[in-house]
């Protein structure tokens, strides 16, 4: 079964850090490239950023650049987001999600449940 | 900036019905990459079309999309109790940012 699991959400303070993490099972993890997405409560989807398969490229959203960065490990199956200077417009459900092109351009075909950041003193 | 408009905000409908969604861009979309996805309280979304009109694996076919360039239509032929829930299109014929609609809310 092809799933994506997060985990790391939790409470922070306003410029705090926290690391989320998004583990691959049931596909070759190393040949897609993949996102992260955010929702936060009760309002509709955001995307954050994209990562490249080989974990050479990667691009944000406007609203996090140069705060979050991407990473994978594609020996562990594994992605990241590194989250910095948090806000607490930060607060979200914060989505992994597969890119189903093959490549740079496809539909996120695989999402996971979710972990949840709260950004709050 | 992509700039996606869904219509109508709320469908209130019964089982049985027709849905019509509608997902509108501020400028062409690159090869028709157009996708809809599914969203229930709670969960994750789920992909349901991808390229426009192109059914997901193990959406059933009362789900279809249609449309090109900048309007863009997802209908759900006859709507089952399961169907509810918010309805939300993308765009990824820009690699950045991949721009999400603001959603349609179904009611059952």
């Amino acid at each position: 079964e092809v799933t994506l699991v997060e985990s790391g959400g939790g409470l922070v303070q306003p410029g705090g850090s926290l690391r989320l993490s998004c583990a691959a099972s049931g596909f070759t993890f190393s040949s897609f490239w993949m996102h992260w997405v955010r929702q936060a409560p009760g309002k509709g989807l955001v995307w954050v950023s994209r990562i490249k398969s080989d974990g050479d490229s990667t691009i944000y959203a406007d609203s996090v650049k140069g705060r979050f960065t991407s990473s994978r490990d594609n020996a562990k199956n594994s992605l990241y987001l590194q989250l910095n200077s948090l806000r607490v417009e930060d607060t979200a459900v914060y989505y992994c999600a597969r890119d189903g092109g093959g490549g740079p351009l496809g539909a996120f075909d695989i999402w996971g449940q979710g972990t949840l950041v709260t950004v709050s003193s | 900036e992509m700039v996606l408009t869904q219509s109508p905000g709320t469908l209130s409908l019964s089982p049985g019905e027709r849905a019509t969604l509608s997902c509108r861009a501020s400028h062409s979309v690159i090869s028709n990459y157009l996708a809809w996805y599914q969203q229930k309280p709670g969960q994750a979304p789920r992909l349901l079309i991808y390229g426009a009109s192109n059914r997901a694996t193990g959406i059933p076919d009362r789900f279809s999309g249609s449309g090109s360039g900048t309007d863009f239509t997802l209908t759900i032929s006859r709507l089952e109790p399961e169907d509810f829930g918010v309805y939300y299109c993308q765009q990824y014929g820009i690699s950045s940012p991949r721009t999400f609609g603001g959603g349609t809310k179904v009611e059952i």
